[in-house]
Formats: C-alpha cells, sequence, structure tokens
C-alpha cells in the first residue's frame, strides 16, 4: 500500500514532442505529489508539486494532471528538449513529509 | 532559497576504513533529513529517517551500526560508513525539509567507493 507505481521505465521523445510519464498510488492517507529530476551523478531536484485539491498544475512546459478518484498522476512535459533528457521520479508523502515514497523511476532521451 | 549541500562528493577509500559524509541545509533549518542510497538505474532507497537532537529511525535491514547518523543540531546531519567494505560501494544522497513543510530538497550526493 505504500507503493507508488510508475510507467513506462523509458522514454525516447523526438525534440518538440509531449513526453507523458504515470504515476498510480494506493494509500489515500497520501497528500504531496512532487516529481523530481535527476541527472546523472546528481541528486534529485524538486521540478513541479501537486496536492490533492487539485486536478492539474502548470509551471512553464511541465504540467502535473492529478486524479484523485482514480489515484493516479502523471506528468506532462510540453516541447521536450534534449537538455530534459534525465530520470524523472514521481513520488508522494503524508503530511509532514513523512513516510516519503519514490517511484521507480522513468529514463527519458529527448533526441535532437 | 532551499539549498542542501553534501560533502564530499566523490570518495574513495580502502576497505575496513570509516568514512563520513555531512549534509548541510545552507539557507533553512532542517528538522528532519534523510539519508538514501542509489544503485545504478535504480530509484533512490530511505536508510533512514534523521531528526535533530534524537536518534535516527532506520529502514528494515538497514545496519545501525554500519551506518551511524547524527543530526546534531538543525543544519548538518551526518552518515558514517563504519568498517566499509566494496558493497557498501554506492552513491548516497540526503535530503532535507523544512519544519512542518514540504518538499524533501536533496544534496547532490556522494559517491562512495571502497577497494
Amino acid at each position: 500500500q505504500q507503493q507508488v507505481k510508475q510507467s513506462p521505465q523509458s522514454l525516447i521523445v523526438q525534440k518538440g514532442g509531449i513526453s507523458i510519464i504515470n504515476c498510480a498510488y494506493e494509500n489515500t492517507a497520501f497528500d504531496y505529489f512532487p516529481w523530481y529530476q535527476q541527472f546523472p551523478g546528481k541528486g534529485p531536484a524538486l521540478l513541479i508539486a501537486i496536492r490533492p485539491d487539485v486536478s492539474e498544475k502548470k509551471e512553464g512546459r511541465f504540467t502535473i494532471s492529478f486524479n484523485k478518484s482514480a489515484k493516479q498522476f502523471s506528468l506532462h512535459i510540453m516541447d521536450s528538449q534534449p537538455g530534459d533528457s534525465a530520470t524523472y521520479f514521481c513520488a508522494a508523502s503524508m503530511r509532514g513529509g513523512q513516510n516519503f515514497v519514490f517511484g521507480p523511476g522513468t529514463r527519458l532521451s529527448v533526441l535532437p | 532559497g532551499a539549498v542542501v549541500s553534501q560533502h564530499p562528493s566523490w570518495v574513495i577509500c580502502k576497505s575496513g576504513t570509516s568514512v563520513k559524509i555531512e549534509c548541510r541545509s545552507l539557507d533553512f533549518q532542517a528538522t528532519t533529513m534523510f539519508w538514501y542510497r542509489q544503485f545504478p538505474k535504480q530509484s533512490l532507497m530511505l536508510m533512514a529517517t534523521s531528526n535533530e537532537g534524537s536518534k535516527a529511525t532506520y529502514e528494515q535491514g538497514v545496519e545501525k551500526d554500519k551506518f551511524l547518523i547524527n543530526h546534531a543540531s538543525l543544519t548538518l546531519s551526518t552518515l558514517t560508513v563504519t568498517s566499509a567494505h566494496p558493497e557498501d560501494s554506492s552513491f548516497y544522497i540526503c535530503s532535507a525539509i523544512r519544519q512542518g513543510n514540504q518538499p524533501q530538497h536533496f544534496g547532490d550526493g556522494t559517491r562512495l567507493s571502497i577497494l
């Protein structure tokens, strides 16, 4: 029940295309859903996050869509660029940052 | 804001030595810090949760005597890998959260190589 499932495991997108990564969770006590971007040899960096009281959040080219009833959320990267090539992790946590659970990650490659 | 600094970024040492990794929150007070281990092409595995002034809480399967964690102040937590062996070689990452607030802010990790 603490798991966060993430798909696809890897994704190849052409420059300018839309990258879509999906995550699903079971525990309805989760109330915070961030996405992290990690480049090789670096720590994860917060990209965008959402709480379950909204269905969508957009920051620049990055959008989170949240479906509370389905217990799913997704990351959309519009106009994908080669510089977006990285590993993306979705995560879920409970209030206060405890019980923080990461998805297994998606390796995104954006072709020039 | 919300910068977490981790030091060293890379360390190579001989089997049997102890290695200390520092994690500092540079511009905020972190009541809780987390230590993760990451193997190549895998997700982050939580090792322990560290609260300032109290003993760390270790995840199941993580040896507390092997991985010593000290969170002595609101801006500093340390992880000491004692008597390190080649199987301890990995990428160790810390993170911190502000008091009662999210998200976790991560350091840039420490690559530990034990020869």
